[in-house]
C-alpha cells in the first residue's frame, strides 16, 4: 500500500459528459501529481500542485482542470469527454520518489 | 526535454533465471534521478529501484539492481533469480532534481514474462 488513495476505482460516462477524480495523498507529502496511462500515448504527465498551487503543466488539455484544496486532496476535472480520454488515470504524490495511487479507470462510451 | 527510451517492448525469462531490461535516456542535466516502476496486471505502479546520479554505486534491492552508465545515459534492470510474480510491465523514469516541476518522464515500458 503507498500511502496514496484514489476514488473512484472505475468511471464509466458518455461522451460529452464532465467526471471528477480524487486523491489524498501520503500523510506529510505536499506534492501531488496527475498521470494518463493511454493505449497510444503510454504514461504521460497531467499536472502538478505544491501545497495548494500549481507548480507544473504537462500535456494536459484545456477541457481539463485540476486543484489542490487546503487538506492536500486533490481533484482532476475532466469536462467535455471524448472517446479518447478513455485511459487510467494516476495520482501520486512525492517527497523524493513519487508513489502512485491505484488509479482511476475512466472508460467514455 | 528529457526523453527516456526502452528499447525491448517484450522479454522473457526462465522461473530462476536472470534478465536484464534495458532503458536510455537522454538529458542535458548532471544531477537527476531515475526509477524502476513495476505494474503487474492489477495496474498498481510499484516502485521497483531508485538510483541517484550523482552516486556512483549501483543502487540494489533484494534481487533487483541496476548498472547505471551515467556516461553512456544508460540505466539497466537486472532480476535474478526470476519468480512468477514478477511478471509484469515495467517501466524506466526519470526525474530532474533541480526542474522545479520534478515531474517523472517514462519510458514506453517493457513486458516482462516467466515461464515456470
Amino acid at each position: 500500500d503507498s500511502g496514496v488513495t484514489q476514488t473512484p476505482k472505475h468511471l464509466i460516462t458518455a461522451t460529452g459528459q464532465r467526471v471528477t477524480l480524487r486523491c489524498s495523498p501520503r500523510s506529510g507529502d505536499l506534492s501531488v501529481y496527475w498521470y494518463q496511462q493511454s493505449l497510444d500515448q503510454g504514461l504521460q504527465f497531467l499536472i502538478q500542485y505544491y501545497n495548494g498551487e500549481e507548480r507544473a503543466k504537462g500535456n494536459i488539455l484545456e477541457r481539463f482542470s485540476a486543484q489542490q484544496f487546503p487538506d492536500l486532496h486533490s481533484e482532476l476535472n475532466l469536462s467535455s469527454l471524448e472517446l479518447g480520454d478513455s485511459a487510467l488515470y494516476f495520482c501520486a504524490s512525492s517527497g523524493k520518489t513519487q508513489y502512485f495511487g491505484p488509479g482511476t479507470r475512466l472508460l467514455v462510451l | 526535454a528529457q526523453t527516456v527510451t526502452q528499447s525491448q517492448p517484450e522479454m522473457s525469462v526462465q522461473e530462476a533465471e536472470t534478465v536484464t531490461l534495458s532503458c536510455t535516456y537522454d538529458t542535458s542535466e548532471s544531477d537527476y534521478y531515475l526509477f524502476w516502476y513495476k505494474q503487474p496486471p492489477s495496474r498498481q505502479m510499484i516502485l521497483v529501484i531508485r538510483q541517484e546520479a550523482y552516486k556512483q554505486q549501483n543502487a540494489t534491492e533484494n534481487r533487483f539492481s541496476v548498472n547505471f552508465q551515467k556516461a553512456a545515459k544508460s540505466f539497466s534492470l537486472k532480476i535474478s533469480d526470476s519468480q512468477l510474480g514478477d511478471a509484469a510491465m515495467y517501466f524506466c523514469a526519470y526525474r530532474s532534481h533541480v526542474n522545479a516541476g520534478n515531474m517523472l518522464t517514462f519510458g514506453g515500458g517493457t513486458r516482462l514474462m516467466v515461464k515456470p
